[in-house]
């Protein structure tokens, strides 16, 4: 059981490259998440999703598109990658319980140049 | 107003001593709640739930305080290992309101 886990772990990017950044669970959740964290910033939600097929904007969608063809997988794209883009990115799922809280997959750091 | 607010530290403490941490959260419909910690350059990880009669996990206690509206993180005996950043979350049990405070620093010192 690997719970949440993201693909790749580094990458380093031009300006104006594109990239796709995966994340695939294996917990059978509906919901899952992409954050960027930066120094000071905390984690800020950049689109979600509620189930195969949906996607919503979160607070910093803005040069990033997403897509979940699948239930166990989410993935995050950027299509013109800016410097401002640098950053880690932290993929997450929730389960639906009332109790249930959010697990992280092991992030991916971006650099632009 | 930020959804949830934390004092970012850090907080620099010997070993041994106890320490405690707060978050506060605006919205009152808030019913989950949560304590992460994260090590440097790695991702959050749930410390703890918090329930609204508390919750005590070894050296751990959360507590929860619906009337004033924060939920509180002691570490009791801190270690050299307990240095963090501790992410207070909280969940109205809406798919897209689950905030997380933006941590607060724990330094452990000899």
């Amino acid at each position: 059981n690997a719970g949440v886990t993201q693909t790749p772990k580094f990458r380093v990017l031009k300006t104006g490259q594109s990239m796709t950044l995966l994340c695939a669970q294996d917990m059978n959740h509906e919901y899952m998440y992409w954050y960027r964290q930066d120094p000071g910033m905390g984690l800020r939600l950049i689109h979600y999703s509620v189930g195969e097929g949906t996607t919503a904007k979160g607070e910093v969608p803005d040069g990033y598109n997403v897509s979940r063809l699948k239930k166990q997988n989410f993935l995050l794209g950027l299509e013109s990658a800016a410097p401002s883009q640098t950053s880690v990115y932290f993929c997450a799922s929730e389960g639906q319980g009332s109790t249930d809280t959010q697990y992280f997959g092991p992030g991916t750091r971006l650099t632009v140049l | 107003r930020k959804e949830v607010e934390q004092d970012p530290g850090p907080f620099n403490v010997p070993e041994g001593a106890t320490v405690a941490f707060n978050c506060t959260y605006s919205n009152s419909a808030s019913q989950s709640f949560f304590w992460y910690r994260q090590d440097c350059r790695k991702e959050p990880k749930l410390l703890m739930s918090v329930y609204s009669s508390g919750n005590e996990d070894g050296r751990f206690t959360a507590q929860l305080n619906r009337a004033s509206q924060y939920i509180s993180l002691l570490i009791r005996d801190s270690k050299l290992s307990d240095s963090a950043t501790y992410l207070c979350a909280v969940n109205s049990n809406n798919f897209n309101k689950f905030y997380f405070g933006s941590g607060t620093k724990l330094n452990v010192k000899p």
